[in-house]
């Protein structure tokens, strides 16, 4: 079945540095979806990519889907304490009606 | 606007109790889901119902019944509680199935330990 690797597992950085996080499908995604989850809290939806080769920006989030749709990435740039928590992505493929979650990156910062 | 609403927040359970998991949604979604969440496990779909009167099995359905009451409800039962569904349950909706990619709305979880 769809299965979705996220790495790296944990990170966490000193205040200021950056992070990148890795999402690979075993299959080509229709769409990918990112969220975050605060400790203690629920997940939230941070953004949508469709299109193959598709870079979104949210301030100092930079999001990309790889041009075989088969993999996507989240980088932070100059990471703030605002930022620690587990980032997921959720990936749907053709033919699953279902978004099917990696198991997510949890990110420690440092002041 | 409350979104998603799951009760209750917190609750034991003895091994072979049943138990049943309450959620809303007011946003007016067709779909909704149950995952849980365990730790480096992600989320896992357990069941969801892509419209009223509609359910479908998930990636771990085994040892769980839901029931879509109408639009705005979708409850998750564990008929005989086991200490591997000690857990975080989340309920969340969305507006379709997300082939189409629409977001999906958590509720803020529900913390079930079994013993």
């Amino acid at each position: 079945g769809q299965q979705v690797m996220q790495i790296p597992q944990y990170q966490h950085v000193q205040e200021g540095e950056d992070f990148t996080t890795y999402c690979n499908s075993s299959t080509t995604l229709s769409n990918i979806q990112w969220y975050k989850q605060r400790p203690g809290g629920h997940p939230v939806f941070l953004i949508q990519l469709v299109k193959s080769g598709e870079v979104k920006k949210q301030k100092r989030l930079t999001f990309q889907f790889g041009e075989a749709k088969k993999n996507s990435s989240l980088h932070i740039t100059a990471t703030q304490t605002t930022d620690v928590g587990t980032y997921f992505c959720a990936g749907k493929a053709g033919g699953y009606n279902k978004l099917i979650f990696g198991a997510g990156t949890r990110l420690a910062v440092h002041p | 606007n409350a979104g998603v609403t799951q009760t209750p927040k917190f609750q034991v359970l003895k091994t072979g109790q049943s138990m049943t998991l309450q959620c809303a949604q007011d946003m007016n979604h067709n779909s909704m889901y149950w995952y849980r969440q365990d730790p480096g496990m992600g989320l896992r779909l357990i069941y969801y119902s892509a419209s009223e009167g509609t359910t479908d099995k998930g990636e771990v359905p085994n040892g769980y019944n839901v029931s879509r009451l109408n639009k705005r409800e979708f409850s998750l039962r564990l008929e005989s509680a086991a200490p591997s569904q000690t857990s975080v349950y989340f309920c969340a909706s969305s507006t379709s199935v997300p082939n189409s990619g629409n977001t999906i709305y958590f509720g803020e979880g529900s913390w079930l330990t079994v013993v």
